[in-house]
């Protein structure tokens, strides 16, 4: 099983500022496999990324991914008010098929 | 667009069966995989299973003695059963479409849209 490790845990920044999130996972992934996900609360997670890189439909240019074979970012660029929430990547495998980081909280400062 | 609905019951007793159902709007059923995932109050998204419209499923093997999953083309529903529950199984459920798109000779998955989700709580 390919375990993804999230860092940090929390992420404390201010309006404006750039947010970097990180996925590290156990085994090399595909980077076609590893999407990135938002989660506010009492929603459900919406998909911002997938293929490591594309954006989702409707997801503003200041969400990037980056990243190949065992590392990931997530980036914002500039923190809007509602960009604070927490933050999953997820990666598709064998057995199981689907795993989950433990997700990364970007709250404000 | 399409859209999910999870339903069921809300409290469910230990030991027994918590059942639930994804309702699909806006679109058709078939040709997807759909995912069944759950989220306890505070933690992070645990993936359940997933099933073809065709009928074939993949479990997460943490769970896949005590689920089973169902469609009903007819109805554009798929249902999730999860047996012996605990308060462990205590969670969110969420239902997603399981997407898959290949070009260039790449696949690419992801999950989208999901449902809102339902909150299920094991007590007696």
């Amino acid at each position: 099983e390919i375990v993804l490790t999230q860092s940090p845990g929390t992420l404390s920044l201010s309006p404006g500022e750039r947010a970097t999130l990180s996925c590290r996972a156990s085994q090399s992934v595909s980077s076609s496999y590893l999407a990135w996900y938002q989660q506010k609360p009492g929603q459900a997670p919406r998909l911002l990324i997938y293929g490591a890189s594309s954006r989702a439909t409707g997801i503003p240019d200041r969400f990037s991914g980056s990243g190949s074979g065992t590392d990931f970012t997530l980036t914002i660029s500039r923190l809007e008010p509602e960009d604070f929430a927490v933050y999953y990547c997820q990666q598709y495998g064998s057995s199981p098929k689907w795993t989950f980081g433990q997700g990364t909280k970007v709250e404000i400062k | 667009q399409v859209q999910l609905q999870e339903s069921g019951p809300g409290l469910v007793k230990p030991s027994e069966t918590l059942s639930l159902t994804c309702t699909v709007s806006g679109g058709s059923i078939s040709s997807y995989y759909w995912s069944w995932i759950r989220q306890p109050a505070g933690k992070g998204l645990e993936w359940i299973g997933r099933i073809y419209t065709s009928g074939s499923t993949n479990y997460n093997p943490s769970l896949k003695s005590r689920v089973t999953m169902s469609v009903d083309t007819s109805k554009n529903q798929f249902s999730l059963k999860l047996s012996s529950v605990t308060a462990a199984d205590t969670a969110v459920y969420y239902c997603a479409r399981d997407e898959r798109y290949c070009t260039n000779g790449v696949c690419y998955n992801w999950f989208d849209p999901w449902g809102q989700g339902t909150l299920v709580t094991v007590s007696s």
